[in-house]
């Protein structure tokens, strides 16, 4: 059964860090390109970032460019994405999301977690 | 950046009765090398992670019942629920993947009369 787990959200001061996780099982991870997409409370989906598979590939939203990082340990089957100088616009639900791979719809979503970006 | 507009904005719709939601897109997402659109449409209910119905902009996901479909080209596309049930409350996007970054449609909140 796929699966993909995220974890790492939480409260945290404008400006400061965070590192997301998403653990996945079930699939050859390493075949898969892989995504963050956010979701701010009670507003729509927000691509955020993909990353190709062996690391190449990678592209961010203007919104979070420069600020955020992400990354794969195929080793370990976990997508990362580190979120520096974060701000209050920030704030969102944070999905791992799968290519499908027939051209980059989604297939596999992991349940999210909540960053919160607050003073 | 595409731009993903999606009309209504909320549907009230009958048990049993269809159900359409429209999307557009600002410019075309139809590959001409494999004339396919790059356009899905995905279902969220409450406290829960989008669940993807329609990829291609047309077909249907393995698990996803035959009432939805999908159907459009180019640049307007059309999500139908054929007989509405209980359980299809939810609020329900169109994305396209033709170009990075990837867009969303605005989403479509569909409940019961």
């Amino acid at each position: 059964e796929v699966q993909m787990v995220e974890s790492g959200g939480g409260l945290v001061q404008p400006g400061g860090s965070l590192r997301l996780s998403c653990a996945a099982s079930g699939f050859p991870f390493g075949y898969f390109w892989i995504y963050w997409v956010r979701q701010a409370p009670g507003k729509g989906l927000v691509w955020v970032s993909r990353i190709k598979t062996d690391g190449s590939g990678i592209a961010y939203a203007d919104s979070v460019k420069g600020r955020f990082t992400i990354s794969r340990d195929d080793a370990k089957k976990t997508l990362y994405l580190q979120m520096t100088s974060l701000r209050v616009e920030d704030t969102a639900v944070y999905y791992c999301a799968r290519d499908a791979g027939r051209g980059g719809d989604l297939d596999y979503w992991g349940q999210g977690t909540m960053v919160t970006v607050s003073s | 950046d595409i731009v993903m507009t999606q009309s209504p904005d909320s549907l009230t719709v009958s048990l049993g009765e269809r159900a359409t939601i429209n999307c557009k897109s600002s410019q075309s997402v139809l590959y001409s090398s494999n004339n396919k659109n790059y356009l899905a449409w995905y279902q969220q209910k409450p406290r829960q992670p989008p669940k993807l119905l329609i990829y291609w902009a047309s077909t249907r996901e393995s698990g996803v019942p035959d009432r939805f479909s999908g159907s459009g080209s180019g640049t307007e596309f059309t999500l139908t629920i054929s007989s509405l049930q209980a359980e299809d409350v939810a609020v329900y996007y169109c994305h396209q993947y033709y170009n990075s970054p990837h867009t969303f449609g605005q989403g479509t909140k569909l409940e019961i009369k």
